[in-house]
């Protein structure tokens, strides 16, 4: 069984570009969620995909958007960077809506840097 | 608005002896979850603990234990005969049975010393 992956590991971009992470969730999984996690903080809900569909947002401006396509693979997408946008996004993967009932399954974390 | 709250920064535990992190959360809902997660330095979160809300008892698994207090809203977690394998960041999380959202509390730096 493979698990959660996310790639790049590391990115550096500069103020004004636009950034697409990519996460491949785990065999069997079709729910996947995306969090930011700023340095020496929590991780933050940015949004969860279920069957392609955005599936709840948290408090992130429009210019984050996501995809989901039908192998359940998803992608996150940031337009007009901010030098605070720097963190890691971690990507996780469960089966069926709501974590509550399903555990989530987290990939290592892509690293941006916005310079 | 949910919060949780992890008050404890950092920590630290000799091999073999027993830590307790703490951790307070705030809701209005009666059906939620509630969960550790442990993320190693560099490596990835795992999911240490979850407790359900409607559960009296108290969850347990293996060396990893909570005190769940309902009316208090705490949840703490016990790790017993700590293991140089347990230093990491240490995350509380809470999620309400009808959301998919996990909300986090900052994290507590545990290190286990030799």
């Amino acid at each position: 069984e493979t698990g959660v992956t996310q790639s790049p590991t590391h990115l550096i971009k500069t103020r004004g570009q636009q950034v697409t992470l990519r996460c491949s969730s785990q065999s069997g999984h079709n729910t996947v969620s995306w969090y930011q996690q700023a340095l020496g903080q929590g991780p933050q809900f940015i949004f969860q995909y279920y069957r392609e569909e955005e599936n709840g947002r948290g408090n992130f401006p429009p210019r984050f958007s996501g995809l989901q396509f039908p192998n359940y693979s998803s992608e996150l997408n940031v337009n007009a960077l901010e030098l605070d946008d720097s963190a890691l996004y971690l990507c996780a993967s469960s089966s069926g809506q709501g974590a509550g009932y399903n555990e989530q399954f987290f990939g290592p974390g892509t690293r941006l840097t916005v310079l | 608005a949910q919060t949780v709250t992890q008050s404890q920064p950092e920590m630290s535990v000799q091999e073999a002896e027993t830590v307790t992190l703490s951790c307070t959360y705030d809701t209005s809902e009666s059906n939620y979850y509630l969960f550790w997660y442990k993320q190693p330095p560099s490596r990835q979160m795992i999911l240490v603990i979850r407790q359900e809300a409607y559960k009296q008892q108290n969850a347990t698994e293996n060396r990893f234990s909570v005190n769940f207090q309902k009316a208090a809203k705490s949840f703490s977690l016990k790790i017993s005969d700590s293991q140089l394998g347990d230093t990491a960041m240490y995350f509380c999380a809470f999620i309400d049975g009808g959301s998919e959202k996990l909300v986090f509390g900052k994290g507590t730096k545990l290190t286990v010393n030799p």
